[in-house]
């Protein structure tokens, strides 16, 4: 089943916060979080593995709680660079190795404004 | 080595014509994947490889669609008998062994248009 992302679409003033949430029905293994731009390839964010982990560079940091299912991208004090469309991808597991493919939400639009 | 390229990067068909994709993915990445983006949505996987051998295929994807990747290289996705339905965006993307969740690389796309 597909993550549920939300909101589905954020406006931000330069040097505001924003959290993007990720939800699944499945049990997580990974979550890997994504930023497009119109008309580009998807842009690798960063990756966070079962375990409740946070991780984070820069001014853009995610988290994972396993029990509750869900992923959350924490965006602070927005640039406009960081206008785009943001996906996460779940990653599934079973038996010691690991599946390839992400199914992805449908993605949470994002707007900063100067 | 730039990242994973993609070929062509727009293609215009008729219904009911074969079309071809062609992806390079970064030299040291062993997995490979296709996926479909339509308009406001996220990408929809397709295919993955593990070097030269498909590993999964979505039971979305009709037996229209056929992919290889013959020397665990660049890959092929064909499309036959295409129809309007078939207009999305074709991503593909790369990543090393997935055992260790490396992040995937993404190309640009081919954006098919089918009229």
């Amino acid at each position: 089943q597909q993550p549920v992302q939300s909101p589905q679409a954020v406006i931000l003033r330069e040097g505001e916060d924003a959290v993007i949430n990720c939800s699944s029905s499945k049990a997580l293994y990974s979550v890997h979080w994504y930023r497009q731009k119109h008309g580009e390839a998807p842009v690798f964010l960063m990756i966070l593995l079962k375990g409740g982990e946070q991780k984070g560079h820069d001014k853009i940091s995610a988290s994972f709680n396993e029990k509750k299912q869900q992923s959350s991208l924490y965006l602070t004090a927005s640039q406009l660079s960081y206008s785009g469309t943001y996906f996460c991808g779940t990653g599934g597991y079973a038996g010691g190795t690991s599946y390839g493919k992400l199914t992805f939400g449908q993605g949470t639009i994002l707007t900063v404004h100067p | 080595d730039t990242g994973v390229s993609q070929d062509p990067r727009h293609k215009i068909t008729k219904r009911g014509q074969n079309v071809t994709f062609r992806c390079d993915p970064i030299s040291e990445h062993n997995r490979l994947y296709w996926y479909r983006q339509t308009l406001g949505q996220g990408p929809e996987f397709l295919t993955y490889f593990q070097n030269e051998a498909q590993l999964e295929k979505s039971r979305l994807l009709s037996d229209r669609f056929s992919a290889e990747r013959p020397k665990g290289s660049f890959s092929t996705l064909e499309i036959q008998r295409t129809e309007q339905g078939d207009s999305a965006m074709y991503l593909c993307a790369s990543s090393l062994d997935s055992r260790m969740n490396t992040e995937a690389f993404f190309g640009q796309g081919t954006r098919l248009t089918v009229v």
